[in-house]
């Protein structure tokens, strides 16, 4: 593994079933990210992680929780997916949470919810 | 609501021309400004970063920052067909970035 590794890459799943996105990094980030990508929307920040064990909430929060229950892994949990989630999701990292930092970005997600 | 703004483009270039893209942003206090480019299909990878008033080089790309106008702009020199993409413009107050929707360069051969 090489920076940020999401997965699935791709997913078609039905409304209403529960989905996980998965986001691991080995540059030792502290913070980590999910963004949503929409056409014509730009990037919007679904939840962030500043450090293991804390959590915040984005611009985008609803229907969708995450944990950090350690410094390498922060997967993205959609409950009960609607079609309105149907997006690319990224998940980024940033050495520190300051500002200044410059973040990096996985591959991506892309997911469809029928 | 902290905002930036970015014209969506698509905005078009002749090969070897200057490529001038711009944004605006609402919350006076911010501190920190990146320009990301992101091909279509990929994810964003930074460009350039900022964080003073003036201008900042690198290679082909230079940087420019008003914070009293509240403006970062995003000079490409010699522009090539490779640099077509969208453009994102993306601000933070040591809080997470906050994206601009993105301006669609092409850059025509």
């Amino acid at each position: 593994i090489a920076g940020i590794t999401q997965a699935p890459t791709s997913q078609i799943l039905a409304a209403g079933r529960r989905m996980t996105l998965r986001c691991t990094q080995d540059m030792r980030h502290n913070a980590m990210y999910w963004y949503r990508q929409d056409l014509g929307l730009g990037l919007r920040l679904i939840h962030y992680s500043n450090t293991a064990g804390t959590t915040g909430k984005g611009e985008v929060p609803d229907g969708y929780s995450v944990s950090r229950a350690n410094t390498d892994d922060f997967p993205l949990t959609l409950a009960s997916a609607v079609p309105s989630q149907t997006s690319v999701y990224f998940c980024a990292s940033a050495i520190q949470a300051t500002g200044a930092n410059v973040l990096t970005f996985g591959a991506g997600s892309r997911l469809t919810v029928l | 609501q902290k905002e930036v703004e970015q014209n969506s483009g698509p905005l078009s270039v002749p090969e070897g021309a200057i490529a001038s893209l711009n944004c605006t942003y609402s919350d006076r206090g911010s501190q920190s400004f990146f320009w990301y480019r992101q091909y279509s299909g990929k994810s964003p990878e930074l460009i350039m970063s900022i964080y003073s008033n003036g201008d900042k080089e690198d290679g082909r790309f230079t940087a420019q920052l008003n914070k009293a106008s509240q403006y970062v702009s995003l000079l490409i020199r010699d522009s090539q067909p490779s640099d077509s993409a969208t453009y994102l413009c993306a601000v933070s107050r040591n809080t997470p970035l906050v994206f601009g929707k993105g301006t669609r360069l092409s850059v025509i051969a």
